[in-house]
């Protein structure tokens, strides 16, 4: 069985940072491009990151510009994980957080998300 | 960036009547590689989303057939031939085309 599984969300100050992590199981996680896509709360969805797999040439990242030189992407194939840095944070990035694996292929995943808010 | 459009953004159905959401882009999304990355996603209450439909007109596995997807260059349709009561829930379209990749602002699909 396919699964997600986001963790690391939880409450964090205006300025303060936090570290999202996606565990993969059931797939070959590494031949998979990867996705942070959030969701504040009553919203719609909002893409966030990506990052290319394994396979690639060249590794890729993309980011949206809402949170460009804040968040990285990053991932670990040895440990079928992808995570998500977030620094600098800030009201607007309170959301859940799920992660997705690429839309452009046959499949897709998604997990059930973790929920991040920035409150003092 | 690449604008998505839905319409309606609210979509009252009766059940076993057919209902249609339109996405519409700012620009066309037929990528250089000829594929058009138009996907659609449907988000029930308290779930995460879960596609429905992948480049423009592809259903993904276990995707009721009443679903289907059409359109291209800048125009594309979501059309449930049959609403259910297991539909309900909010509707999103989205381009991969180019970055970033970009959604629509949700359809509600609610049952009358």
């Amino acid at each position: 069985e396919v699964q997600l599984v986001e963790s690391g969300g939880g409450l964090v100050q205006p300025g303060g940072s936090l570290r999202l992590s996606c565990a993969a199981s059931g797939f070959t996680f590494s031949t998979y491009n990867m996705n942070w896509v959030r969701q504040a709360p009553g919203r719609g969805l909002e893409w966030v990151a990506f990052i290319t797999s394994a396979a690639a040439t060249v590794s890729t990242v993309y980011y949206a510009e809402s949170v460009k030189g804040r968040f990285t992407i990053s991932r670990d194939n040895a440990k079928n994980s992808l995570y998500l840095q977030m620094n600098s944070l800030r009201a607007d990035d309170t959301a859940v957080y799920y992660c997705a694996t690429t839309f452009r292929s046959s499949s897709n995943f998604w997990g059930q998300g973790t929920l991040v808010t920035v409150s003092s | 960036d690449v604008v998505m459009t839905q319409s309606p953004l609210s979509l009252p159905v009766t059940l076993g009547q057919p209902a249609s959401i339109s996405c519409r882009s700012s620009q066309s999304l037929v990528h250089s590689d000829g594929n058009t990355y138009l996907h659609w996603f449907q988000q029930r209450p308290g779930q995460p989303p879960r596609r429905l439909i992948y480049k423009v007109s592809n259903r993904d596995s276990g995707v009721p057939d009443r679903f289907s997807g059409s359109g291209s260059g800048t125009d594309f349709t979501l059309k449930i031939s049959r609403v259910e009561a297991e539909d309900l829930g909010v509707y999103y379209c989205m381009q991969g085309t180019q970055w970033p990749q970009t959604f629509g602002q949700g359809t509600k699909l609610e049952i009358k």
